[in-house]
């Protein structure tokens, strides 16, 4: 019940396209849900993250669309550049537990 | 603003050595603080937490440790590694009731 299952495990995107990926969870109390992105050799950054009091948040090219019934969020970006080429994780956690949930990621690779 | 150090950046150790890496936080006071590891193309895995000065919540049974001997600083130790201790070890800070968490840069470590 505490796990965030995360897909697909890797994407290639042409430049322009749209990348998604999906995150799913069980834990009902998950009240703050992150994603965050990885390049190689690098700390995860931190990139958006919505409260399940909202459907959707955007910032820039990045969207969170957030589905509470089904349990679901996912992370869209838009106008995928070669740049975005990186780990992302999603996460879940629980006010006042400080413990973060993580999925086991997803290795994105946009084509030039 | 907050900054996160991790040191050293790499570190290659034989079997059977000690361990310490070393994590500190500035900007900011009585931060959670997190230890997570991360093998080559995986996910991250929670080790520890520690929401306090001598406060340390273990999350994966194993031969490391964790101790906070400071309100912003945070210790990974290990008496004697293991071939499987390999990772990049990652330090991550959020602040108090805020959740959003933050990752350092990271320390590579390689056990031959």
């Amino acid at each position: 019940q505490q796990q965030v299952k995360q897909s697909p495990q890797s994407l290639i995107v042409q430049k322009g396209g749209i990348s998604i990926i999906n995150c799913a969870y069980e834990n009902t109390a998950f009240d703050y849900f992150p994603w965050y992105q990885q390049f190689p050799g690098k700390g995860p950054a931190l990139l958006i993250a919505i409260r399940p009091d909202v459907s959707e948040k955007k910032e820039g090219r990045f969207t969170i669309s957030f589905n509470k019934s089904a349990k679901q969020f996912s992370l869209h970006i838009m106008d995928s550049q070669p740049g975005d080429s990186a780990t992302y994780f999603c996460a879940a956690v629980t006010s006042g537990t400080y413990k973060y949930i993580f999925g086991t990621g997803t290795r994105l690779k946009v084509l030039a | 603003s907050q900054t996160i150090h991790q040191w050293p950046a790499t570190l290659v150790q034989p079997v059977g050595s000690p361990l310490s890496l070393e994590c500190t936080v500035e900007g900011t006071s009585n931060p959670n603080l997190y230890w997570y590891r991360q093998a080559a193309g995986r996910g991250l895995q929670l080790l520890f937490y520690s929401v306090g000065i001598g406060q340390i919540s273990s999350e994966v049974p194993q031969n490391l440790s964790a101790s906070r001997p400071q309100d912003r600083q945070f210790i990974l130790s290990s008496k004697k590694l293991l071939l499987s201790d390999s990772g990049f070890y990652l330090c991550a800070w959020a602040g108090g009731v805020r959740l959003e968490q933050y990752f350092g840069p990271g320390t590579r470590l390689t056990v031959t």
